[in-house]
């Protein structure tokens, strides 16, 4: 069964820490993992994609990481910020359509002063 | 903004009353979707639209009807819900349908907070 699992559910940190969020899946075949943010209120928005070649890719203070091997994916968020409080999405694709992608159910950032 | 809007962006309904979400796109996409996100769940697709043809309808019930007169617009109208239809409705949008999973991008709007009394 393709499925898409993230950890922590929640997570509070002090402003300027580092975090790590992370998800693992069972998706097969793999196309591509991506990583949203999704601002209370707002609709998700792409933050990273890494396809099977790639093991990380930086956004900014955003880093994203993939071993294909394990089928797992990691963000890293660097000095956190006040405005990185959201939910963050990991999306798997297991080809071609919108019916193959598998969503994760987020984990929850919150960032305080 | 993504280019993606929604309205409205928050509706309290009866379960006998029949209402409309509205979502538009400023992007030049073809392709428009449909999905709920409902608290601890992961988004569940509900209808796809290219070039205004629907392509998929995930085995959603009736009371939920979708309609896209054009590539720009798309519509969910809603009639007789239940309680556990609460939940955030989110449109998307992309360039076609075929890249995404492929590595297009979907541009989701800010979603219709909706609560069925």
């Amino acid at each position: 069964k393709n499925q898409v699992e993230q950890s922590p559910q929640s997570l509070i940190i002090l402003e300027g820490k580092n975090c790590t969020l992370q998800c693992n899946y069972t998706v097969s075949p793999f196309s591509n993992l991506r990583w949203y943010k999704q601002d209370t209120g707002r609709g998700p928005v792409s933050l990273t994609i890494m396809t099977f070649s790639e093991n990380t890719k930086s956004n900014g203070r955003y880093t994203a990481t993939l071993d294909a091997d394990t089928k797992q994916s990691s963000l890293h968020i660097t000095a956190s910020q006040l405005s990185d409080s959201a939910s963050y999405i990991c999306v798997v694709s297991a080809g071609t359509g919108a019916n193959n992608l598998f969503f994760g159910t987020g984990t929850r950032l919150t960032v305080i002063p | 903004e993504t280019g993606v809007t929604q309205t409205p962006r928050h509706l309290v309904m009866g379960m006998t009353n029949k209402k409309s979400l509205k979502c538009e796109q400023h992007l030049g996409h073809n392709a428009m979707y449909w999905y709920k996100q409902s608290a601890k769940k992961p988004l569940e697709l509900m209808f796809v639209y290219n070039f205004k043809e629907q392509t998929e309808n995930n085995s959603v019930p009736s009371r939920f009807s979708p309609e896209c007169p054009n590539s720009s617009h798309l519509f969910l109208h809603l009639h007789t819900l239940q309680p556990e239809d609460s939940a955030l409705y989110l449109c998307a949008s992309s360039h076609g349908t075929s890249g995404v999973g492929e590595g297009e991008t979907q541009y989701f709007g800010p979603g219709t907070r909706l609560l069925v009394l």
